[in-house]
């Protein structure tokens, strides 16, 4: 099944605001990535965080993890027109050398 | 550094039929994915190549296979395909297995 699956399904914000996507998961994990799709393109990553962290940042992205709560947050500040896209999150599990699992996305429009 | 490149860019088959889709990964980059996503879905896993080996295989039947060859570049072979195999199927390579993907642009395999 499923490891993430992210929060909201569709988000629709006007450029300059910020956004908040989320991602729950259900086991254990290694890692937890964060990748952008663009519309029938490949994915393009945006962030890894270890199990071990709990905030990084990556220019105007800050990706929170809570593994108490098998939980994530992408927040994107001050978006623009080109961070229009899909957003997914990935977790490979604590177990090791397994596949990443993607959850379904969120796809963000920000309006110019 | 030249990113992953897949070809081809579109393929139009016919049900019953066979395809061949291929895969080169970044210069260094021993592991090959293949993910599978239908129109509107998450990236569902397929298959997992590393240093020639299959390392891991998704919940896909068995017309489903590929191989990685000694260059590492990859191929995923479909056969007997079904018109729900229409889909745009994803390429990524990576350094090891916990590191971030890399992606290729895909092709989008269309069934008549």
């Amino acid at each position: 099944s499923q490891q993430g699956e992210e929060d909201p399904q569709a988000l629709s914000i006007q450029e300059g605001e910020n956004a908040t996507m989320n991602c729950s998961y259900k086991t254990s994990i290694n890692n937890l990535q964060w990748y952008r799709q663009n519309s029938g393109r490949g994915l393009v990553h945006l962030i890894l965080i270890r199990s071990n962290e709990r905030e990084k940042h990556s220019g105007r992205l800050r990706v929170t993890l809570d593994t108490s709560k098998k939980s994530s947050s992408l927040l994107i500040t001050a978006s623009r027109a080109a961070d229009t896209a899909s957003y997914f999150c990935a977790t490979d599990a604590l177990s090791g050398n397994t596949p990443l699992v993607f959850g379904k996305g969120t796809r963000l429009s920000v309006i110019a | 550094e030249a990113g992953v490149t897949q070809s081809p860019t579109h393929l139009i088959k016919t049900r019953g039929q066979q395809a061949t889709l291929r895969c080169s990964p970044i210069s260094g980059h021993t592991s090959v994915y293949w993910y599978q996503q239908a129109l509107g879905l998450g990236l569902q896993f397929l298959l997992w190549y590393d240093e020639g080996e299959e390392r891991n295989r998704g919940n896909f039947p068995p017309r489903f296979s590929g191989r990685q060859f000694p260059n590492y570049s990859s191929e995923l072979n479909v056969n007997a395909l079904e018109l729900e195999d229409s889909a745009l199927y994803l390429c990524a390579s990576s350094l090891v297995w916990d590191q971030p993907q890399h992606f290729g642009d895909g092709t989008r395999l269309s069934i008549l």
